[in-house]
């Protein structure tokens, strides 16, 4: 199975919005409704921010928020702020009943 | 709130066999969630290398099926990997992670803090 294709940085300043795409086939991001995206900062574990495309788990900011569109999704961060600087991957369940995640997002706040 | 724990030897010499175990706590390790091994080569991606319910199904990344052993122990509250003829390529950090959600619906709600493993002489 192929990672799903994220793009490698995305920035913005603090307060503007940014959008992360993940890009994968029928066979996963487009055949389900299983999205989920990740924080990573470094050396700490991966932190579920978002899913089922677009549902926040207890505790998440509202800042976060999943989207979904074909075979294409994206996660939006509104009113960027310094914390949020962190390494972001999507991930999604497959035809095949495993799980892939995506190639990983460096989000830099200038 | 669950806690998970991996333990395991932090150098594997090539073509032997990497063993790690996750101690879950906090949580029964025979209730309805899937528990999974992940891990992230040093400064790359994640990697899913598969699942385990507590009755012993499983699932595989095909990438690594052949070399892949999942196995639990409910009396211990722990399941294990094993991942055989390792090399340079098997280094990295592995994770052990509950992972939520019914059916096709999942995702990975609780992580372990990671072990690092390395594959050297």
């Amino acid at each position: 199975q192929s990672a799903l294709t994220q793009p490698a940085s995305v920035s913005g300043s603090p307060g503007q919005s940014i959008t992360i795409s993940c890009t994968g086939t029928s066979s996963d991001v487009g055949g389900y409704d299983s999205v989920s995206w990740y924080q990573e900062h470094p050396g700490k574990a991966p932190k579920l921010m978002i899913f089922d495309v677009n549902n926040r788990p207890s505790g998440v900011s509202n800042r976060f928020s999943g989207s979904k569109s074909g075979n294409t999704a994206s996660l939006t961060i509104s009113g960027l702020q310094a914390e949020d600087e962190a390494d972001y991957y999507c991930s999604s369940h497959t035809s095949s009943s495993t799980r892939v995640f995506g190639t990983g997002t460096k989000v830099t706040v200038l | 709130q669950v806690q998970l724990r991996e333990s395991g030897p932090g150098l594997v010499k090539p073509s032997e066999t990497l063993s790690l175990t996750c101690s879950v706590s906090g949580h029964s390790i025979r209730s309805d969630y899937y528990w999974d091994w992940i891990r992230q080569p040093p400064g790359k991606g994640l990697e899913w290398i598969g699942s385990l319910y507590h009755t012993g199904s499983t699932y595989y990344n095909p990438s690594l099926k052949s070399r892949v052993t999942f196995s639990v122990d409910t009396s211990k509250s722990q399941f294990s990997l094993r991942l055989s003829s390792v090399t340079a390529a098997d280094t990295g950090v592995y994770y052990c992670a509950r992972q939520s959600g019914v059916g096709s619906s999942n995702y990975v709600d609780s992580w372990g803090q990671g072990t690092l493993v390395t594959v050297s002489s």
